[in-house]
């Protein structure tokens, strides 16, 4: 039974530029939340996504979306390139329903050059 | 903000119990304490999580103390392998699937 995946594992973009990053929720899994983690600080929420929509989000600003395919499977895209958007980002799913826990994959590093 | 509060840095000796503290005063009574933790450079990952009663699976021990505003991760036997941040969290067990982290507790476990 795969675990969450994501990919690419790691990848370098220019100042302006825009990235898609991948994610595959654990088998059985219906709900796909991204999160931002900065060096040295703890993860941060950007946004969830359910039956192809996104139903929660944090503070990020409208240059992060994203996408949920009908197989669960994620998409979270940022545009317009900050040096400051450089960190790890992290796919975790669950089963939606109060109280199911939530995995992560093991993130994609982006560095913003 | 995260409603948790841990300290920044413990060790222990390979083969001891490690004892992680979690401070959560202000927890409601619909809040469950979530514990994950991660080694460097990887992702998250769950350990353990209760609601008022002491818990335990094949990673740790989950104390949770009678008043419910703190609770203690127990690892029985700590590994080289157990360095790694220690996140406490507080998380309502309703639709909201959002977890806060805060800064975490690093363990380095010494041999």
């Amino acid at each position: 039974d795969a675990g969450v995946t994501q990919s690419p594992t790691h990848l370098i973009k220019t100042r302006g530029q825009q990235v898609t990053l991948r994610c595959s929720p654990k088998s059985g899994h219906d709900t796909v939340s991204w999160y931002q983690q900065a060096l040295g600080q703890g993860p941060q929420f950007i946004f969830q996504y359910y039956e192809e929509e996104e139903r929660q989000r944090g503070n990020f600003p409208d240059r992060f979306s994203g996408h949920q395919f009908p197989n669960y499977s994620s998409e979270l895209n940022v545009n317009a390139l900050l040096l400051g958007d450089s960190a790890l980002y992290l796919c975790a799913s669950s089963l939606t329903g109060p109280g199911n826990t939530i995995y992560f994959g093991e993130g994609s590093w982006l560095t913003v050059v | 903000d995260a409603k948790t509060t841990q300290p920044t840095s413990m060790d222990c000796a390979e083969g001891r119990a490690a004892n992680l503290p979690c401070n959560h005063s202000t927890i409601s009574g619909n809040e469950y304490v979530y514990w994950y933790r991660q080694i460097h450079s990887q992702g998250p990952q769950y350990i353990i999580h209760g609601l008022k009663n002491n818990e335990t699976n094949e990673m740790a021990s989950l104390i949770i103390t009678e008043d419910r505003k703190s609770s203690t991760l127990i690892l029985p036997h700590a590994t080289l392998r157990d360095t790694a941040v220690y996140y406490c969290i507080v998380r309502v067990m309703d639709s909201s699937y959002k977890l806060i982290f805060g800064s975490g507790t690093r363990l380095l476990v010494r041999p």
